[in-house]
Parts: structure tokens; C-alpha cells; sequence
């Protein structure tokens, strides 16, 4: 059964801490996104991985093929950081599932 | 290169109406997806397309959507008739068909029923 667990639901944070959203999956994978969706609605690819870990400014991607699991860090967060983050994964069937969000509120 | 585009971004109609919300997705991406987010719920599939074809609809909810890739660019999807829980941000999506497969998102439809 393909589905895509994500953790924490909620995060609030203090400008400048590091933080980490998770996401783990219940079997192999073709590729994990990590989307940005911000407050208007539009969604954002940040980060495609099937391997490795990849950074983009103050964002890093990781990903445990043999865990099964992902994370994004945010270092030296910002209230422009604001956003709902979504982990979707893509399965070897083309089946696409999205993890129901992390919603981070980053406060001055 | 343009990005996925969807149109309009913003609509609002009344129960019962008709509605079709319109995707462009990068030239010479084959795969065009549907997907949508109902309030407080995670995004979920609605279809796939392949060039033209209906690859896969499995994620259409019910027979009052419709959606259409007529020659294999842009794609439609209508609502007919529109029920409140239909209301929510509709989202497409495209890729190659071959080699890396990165999504690119459009920013969205957000539709309101009333």
C-alpha cells in the first residue's frame, strides 16, 4: 500500500532556529518532492531526490533510501519561511502521494 | 523556459453552476496531472494524462468532472454541476515523459462554491 507519513503536523519556531520537517514512506520510490505551498495557494517544487541529500540557500533535502524516510532542514529560519511544507513521493507504479503538510510559522 | 499555468486563479460560483479550470503545461511535457486540496486535507490525485490520453482517471471523484487534453497541450477540467465540496485549490502539473522526472506545479485554481 502506498502512503506517505509526515511529521510534525504543525511547527512554530523563533526566527533563526534550525528546523526539520520529516517525511517517511511505506515502500520503494522513484523520487521524493518537497513542495512549498505558500499562504495565496500556489505550490512550489523545492527540492526532487532519489538520493542523497541536495541544499538550495538555507534548505537541505535528504533522503534514506533504506529507511524509507526523508528530511528538510531549514537553517537560520526567517518569517518569510512561513509556509506549508508537503513531502510526495512517487511510487514505482506512477503513483503519486502527497503527505498532508507540515504547517511552519516562523515568528520575529 | 514558461512554467505551468493555470487559469483562472481565483473562482467563485454558485451551487450548481459550471465551471472549467484551464492548465498549460510546459511545452513538450507530455504527463499532464490534476490534483487538488479540499480544506484541511492533503493533496490528492485526480488524473493523469499522457499526450492526450487518459493514462489514469482513478482519482476523478465522480462523473460531474470532466477533463479533456484535445491535441495534447493544454487540458481543461469541469465542473458540472458544482457542489459546496468541491470547493478547494486545484492544482496541475507537468513532466517529460522520459528521463528525470521533475514535477513542475502550476500555482493553482482556487475554487469556491457557495
Amino acid at each position: 500500500k502506498n502512503e506517505v507519513e509526515q511529521s510534525p503536523q504543525n511547527l512554530t519556531a523563533q526566527e533563526g532556529e534550525f528546523i526539520t520537517i520529516n517525511c517517511s514512506y511505506s515502500v520503494g520510490i522513484s523520487a521524493l518532492h518537497w513542495l512549498q505551498q505558500h499562504p495565496g495557494g500556489g505550490i512550489v517544487s523545492l527540492f526532487m531526490l532519489s538520493s542523497g541529500k541536495k541544499k538550495h540557500g538555507r534548505l537541505i533535502a535528504t533522503i534514506n533510501i533504506q529507511e524509507k524516510h526523508s528530511s528538510l532542514h531549514i537553517t537560520a529560519s526567517h518569517p518569510r519561511d512561513s509556509a506549508v511544507y508537503i513531502c510526495a513521493v512517487r511510487f514505482y507504479n506512477n503513483d503519486m502521494r502527497f503527505g498532508a503538510g507540515t504547517r511552519l510559522t516562523v515568528k520575529p | 523556459e514558461a512554467g505551468v499555468t493555470q487559469f483562472p486563479s481565483h473562482s467563485v460560483i454558485e451551487k450548481g453552476q459550471t465551471v472549467t479550470l484551464r492548465c498549460d503545461p510546459i511545452s513538450g511535457h507530455d504527463n499532464l496531472y490534476w490534483y487538488r486540496r479540499v480544506m484541511g486535507k492533503e493533496i490528492k490525485f485526480l488524473l493523469h494524462f499522457v499526450k492526450e490520453s487518459k493514462q489514469d482517471e482513478s482519482g476523478m471523484p465522480n462523473n460531474r468532472f470532466l477533463a479533456e487534453r484535445t491535441g495534447g497541450t493544454y487540458s481543461t477540467l469541469k465542473v458540472q454541476p458544482a457542489e459546496l465540496e468541491d470547493s478547494g485549490v486545484y492544482f496541475c502539473a507537468s513532466s517529460r515523459l522520459t528521463g528525470d522526472h521533475g514535477y513542475t506545479f502550476g500555482s493553482g485554481t482556487r475554487l469556491t462554491v457557495v
